[in-house]
């Protein structure tokens, strides 16, 4: 079954850097969301409607995109956003959700 | 708060059944579409299916359909998934979540099921 490809996999971050992870969609013109998952816990929602931040989400996250490449971004990372992000669509022909492979964010 | 609990999980042998329970509360259950999405250990997150307010609409993962049957019981604000025979690939952590346009906006905390003889 589809798994939506990201990029990268794995990537460290240092306390203030910038960070943008990506998402590639099956299907053009869907809107694109984004959970984290911390280590041992649930996946949380994080961005909905490719840019609308869930409640309680930093404003230091954004999302943006179009078509079928969608982007999450970390404007200055902190040590709390070491966490493993998924991207996530719905819902084409078959409908169906589909989950990116996941991007483990670590701490530099 | 919405809270999301599920239950039901533990050991099982190879070729056995299972049922798992979610139940919902702190929202207004029956005006929700529900889903179940599955985490094996150490991988990604695995979509299984949703259904509807009233169950007229079942979706499922097409490789996933014939070991998994979702259904909910509006008088008690409680989602099931019913698995066939289970194999060791089912092994993974399961979450109930509900679904909301397009996204999955609150997830269960998960439990997990250890297909193993």
């Amino acid at each position: 079954d589809n798994v939506l490809p990201q990029s990268p996999t794995t990537m460290a971050a240092s306390p203030g850097e910038k960070v943008t992870i990506t998402c590639h969609a099956s299907s053009s013109g869907i809107h694109m969301n984004w959970h984290q998952q911390k280590s041992g816990t649930s996946p949380k929602l994080w961005i909905y409607d490719t840019s609308k931040l869930a409640s309680g989400v930093p404003d230091r996250f954004s999302g943006s995109g179009s078509g079928t490449s969608y982007s999450l971004t970390i404007n200055t990372m902190e040590t709390e956003d070491a966490a493993t992000y998924y991207c996530q669509q719905c819902c084409s022909t078959p409908h169906m959700y589909t989950f990116g492979a996941g991007t483990k964010l670590e701490l530099k | 708060e919405v809270k999301l609990v599920e239950s039901g999980g533990g050991l099982v042998q190879p070729g056995r059944s299972l049922k798992l329970s979610c139940a919902a509360s702190g929202f207004n259950f029956n005006d929700y579409w529900m889903a179940w999405v599955r985490q094996a250990p150490g991988k990604g997150l695995e979509w299984i299916g949703e259904i509807n307010q009233d169950s007229s609409t079942i979706n499922y993962t097409p490789s996933l359909k014939e070991t998994f049957t979702i259904s909910r019981d509006n008088a008690q604000n409680i989602l099931f998934l019913q698995t066939s025979k289970l194999g060791s690939e089912d092994t993974a952590v399961y979450y109930c979540a509900r679904a909301h346009s397009g996204y999955i906006d609150y997830w269960g905390q998960g439990v997990m099921v250890t297909v193993s003889s």
